[in-house]
Formats: C-alpha cells, sequence, structure tokens
C-alpha cells in the first residue's frame, strides 16, 4: 500500500506554545489528506480535511484559528496547534487519499503523540 | 455518524480463522464497504474494501451479504500480530469523502 509519514511522532510542549506536525504522502501524489485525533480509548475524531492549494474544512467543534491547516503541495499538509492547552493532549493522525487510487482508499500515517503541559 | 454496528471485542485462537462481523443495514448503492484495523498506538492500516461481490487480498477476505446490509471480514490464520481494533467503514468510492470511525471491534489473538 501507500506510504504515508508523520513528524514528529511525538512532542512535548509547554501551554501556550505552538506545534506543527507534518504529514508527507511518500510515493503518492495526495490530492486530499485528511486529519484525525484521538483521545485515550476512543475511536479516531476527523477534524478537518483538505485538498491541495485549497482551504481546509472543518468539521463541527474544530476551531480552525487554533487547528491551521495547510496543504501546499501534493506531498506535504501540516498541522499547526496553535497556543496548545493541556486538553489538546491527543494523538494526531493524519490520511490521505487521491484521485490515482482505484479505490480511493486513505492510507494514514503513523500518527503524532502531542503532549501539552 | 457511524453507519455501521459491530461488536465490541472478539477472541480468537491463533492458527484459526477470525471472523468479524459488521451491520450495515442502511447502506446506499454507491457505498462501499471498507475494513481498516488500528494496532495500538498506531495508525488505521488499510485492509480490504468491496461494493458487492466477495473479494480476497493477502491480508483478509471480505463476505458480503446478497442484499449488502452486513458483511464479514475473514483473517483465514489468525495470528498474536492480527491483535487490533476493527473498523468497518460504509463511504462512497467516489470524490474525497472521509472515512468515518465508529467504535470498531477490539479482536484479541490468544495463544
Amino acid at each position: 500500500g501507500a506510504v504515508v509519514s508523520q513528524h514528529p511522532s511525538w512532542v512535548i510542549c509547554k501551554s501556550g506554545t505552538s506545534v506543527k506536525i507534518e504529514c508527507r504522502s511518500l510515493d503518492f501524489q495526495a490530492t486530499t489528506m485528511f486529519w484525525y485525533r484521538q483521545f485515550p480509548k476512543q475511536s479516531l475524531m476527523l477534524m478537518a480535511t483538505s485538498n491541495e492549494g485549497s482551504k481546509a474544512t472543518y468539521e463541527q467543534g474544530v476551531e480552525k484559528d487554533k487547528f491551521l491547516i495547510n496543504h501546499a503541495s501534493l506531498t506535504l499538509s501540516t498541522l499547526t496547534v496553535t497556543s496548545a492547552h493541556p486538553e489538546d493532549s491527543s494523538f494526531y493522525i493524519c490520511s490521505a487519499s487521491s484521485s490515482g487510487l482505484a479505490g480511493r482508499e486513505q492510507y494514514f500515517g503513523p500518527g503524532t503523540r502531542l503532549t501539552v503541559t | 455518524d457511524a453507519k455501521t454496528t459491530q461488536p465490541p471485542s472478539m477472541d480468537c485462537a491463533e492458527g484459526r480463522a477470525a471472523n468479524l462481523p459488521c451491520n450495515h443495514s442502511t447502506i446506499s448503492g454507491n457505498e462501499y464497504v471498507y475494513w481498516y484495523r488500528q494496532i495500538h498506538s498506531q495508525g488505521p492500516q488499510y485492509i480490504i474494501h468491496g461494493l458487492k461481490n466477495n473479494e480476497t487480498n493477502e491480508m483478509a477476505s471480505l463476505i458480503i451479504t446478497e442484499d449488502r446490509k452486513s458483511s464479514t471480514l475473514i483473517l483465514p490464520h489468525a495470528t498474536l500480530r492480527d491483535t487490533a481494533v476493527y473498523y468497518c467503514i460504509v463511504r462512497p468510492s467516489s470524490g474525497n469523502t472521509p472515512l468515518v470511525f465508529g467504535k470498531g471491534t477490539r479482536l484479541s489473538v490468544i495463544a
């Protein structure tokens, strides 16, 4: 299957600072990327959908000014958590899809564990 | 909202077939059935998907009932490494519709 990477795999930051997470599709061009977060013992929750070169579409209840998403190229999307607080501590996972994939399946990155102290 | 219903947990003996059921009684004609799994603290892994015909790949087989209201994922010879949460998801194949995850089934493979 297609490969998606995330960086960093884990990060600890202080309350009030900003953190950037990168998501890259390594062997295909991702026309669409998705960002999810997952709290302990819960399922994945979709945060936003981004298409290359367009503004991201955020799910209800997700603050677009707090979670900045950039999808500037077909292989890279970034999620910036601004003014992070302890309640933002979570497992953030990106996925990528392409119109070139016959089944339009999504491939997921390994996730980034964010801890805000 | 997830459009599927799965049992919260299942056990399977190592080496035996694991059969994971999924109900999707409200599935639409243009929606596919996708299966993913998530091993602890990792991103979800794509397993298989299908529309109405049974499908098989190197990982698993997908059996979809004729009325498409339910399906079964079959891992033919489960190993300890197959212990994970398995998600059954329905969504259209066309466009860029995201996957919406339900609670899935926690499969424990026991030695």
